[in-house]
C-alpha cells in the first residue's frame, strides 16, 4: 500500500536554529513529491515539487531535497515567521491523486 | 491570475440538515480536488473531478457528494449532517494532466451544532 509519512509530528527550534524535517514514502513509481506549507485555519500553501532523486530546489530559508526513499525539508536559520505545518505529498503511477503525510508542526521560538 | 476561491468561508448547519459548497478553480486548470480537514487530522482526500468526471474518489460515506461543471467550477453537498462532519473543507485546482502541484483555496469552515 502507497504510504507517505512525515516525521518529527512536531519539532520546536529556537530562531536561528537550524533543523531538518522529514518525509519518508513507500510508492510504486513515484512521479513526483510536493512540499507545502499551512498556516492555522488556512489552505495549504505550495513549496515545491521535486521530481527524480538527486534533485533539489531552494526557497529563502528553505531547502528540499529528494532521494528514492524520502525527502528532506532543511530550514536554514527559520524565524517565528516559518512557524507552520509543513505537508508533504506523493504523485505516484498512474493515479492522479495525492498521498498525503501527516504534517510535521514546526514552531520556532523567538 | 486569480487564485482558487471557495464560498462561503464560513458556514453554520444544524445536524440533519445537508449544505452545499463552491470553488472556483484557477483559470485554465481543469482539475478540482476536496479534501477535508479536523483539528490534529491530516488532510483527508474526499474526490477528485477532471473534465466534469469524478476521476477518483476518498473513503468518506455517500453522503458526500461532488459535482463539476463545464467551466470547471466545482460544488460539494454533504446531506444529512452529523456533528463529525464539522471541519475545514479545502478545494484545489491543478491543469490537470501530467504531474502537477495542486493549488489550494482559503476554505470554508463548517461548524454543525
Amino acid at each position: 500500500e502507497d504510504q507517505v509519512t512525515q516525521s518529527p509530528e512536531a519539532l520546536r527550534l529556537q530562531e536561528g536554529e537550524s533543523s531538518s524535517l522529514n518525509c519518508s514514502y513507500t510508492v510504486s513509481g513515484l512521479r513526483g513529491l510536493f512540499w507545502y506549507r499551512q498556516d492555522p485555519g488556512k489552505g495549504p500553501e505550495f513549496l515545491f515539487t521535486l521530481y527524480s532523486a538527486g534533485e533539489e530546489k531552494e526557497k529563502e530559508r528553505l531547502k528540499a531535497t529528494l532521494t528514492k526513499k524520502e525527502s528532506f525539508l532543511h530550514i536554514t536559520a527559520p524565524k517565528p515567521e516559518d512557524s507552520a505545518t509543513y505537508l508533504c505529498a506523493v504523485q505516484a503511477g498512474s493515479n492522479y491523486q495525492l498521498i498525503w503525510g501527516a504534517g510535521t508542526k514546526l514552531i520556532i521560538k523567538p | 491570475k486569480a487564485g482558487v476561491t471557495q464560498t462561503p468561508r464560513y458556514l453554520i448547519k444544524t445536524r440533519g440538515q445537508q449544505v452545499t459548497l463552491s470553488c472556483s478553480p484557477i483559470s485554465g486548470h481543469r482539475s478540482v480536488s476536496w479534501y477535508q480537514q479536523t483539528p490534529g487530522q491530516g488532510l483527508q482526500f474526499l474526490f477528485e473531478y477532471f473534465s466534469e468526471t469524478q476521476r477518483n474518489k476518498g473513503n468518506f460515506p455517500g453522503r458526500f457528494s461532488g459535482r463539476q461543471f463545464s467551466n470547471s467550477r466545482s460544488e460539494m453537498n454533504v446531506s444529512t449532517l452529523e456533528l463529525g462532519d464539522s471541519a475545514l473543507y479545502l478545494c484545489a485546482s491543478r491543469p490537470g494532466t501530467g504531474v502537477y502541484e495542486q493549488y489550494f483555496g482559503p476554505g470554508t469552515r463548517l461548524t454543525v451544532t
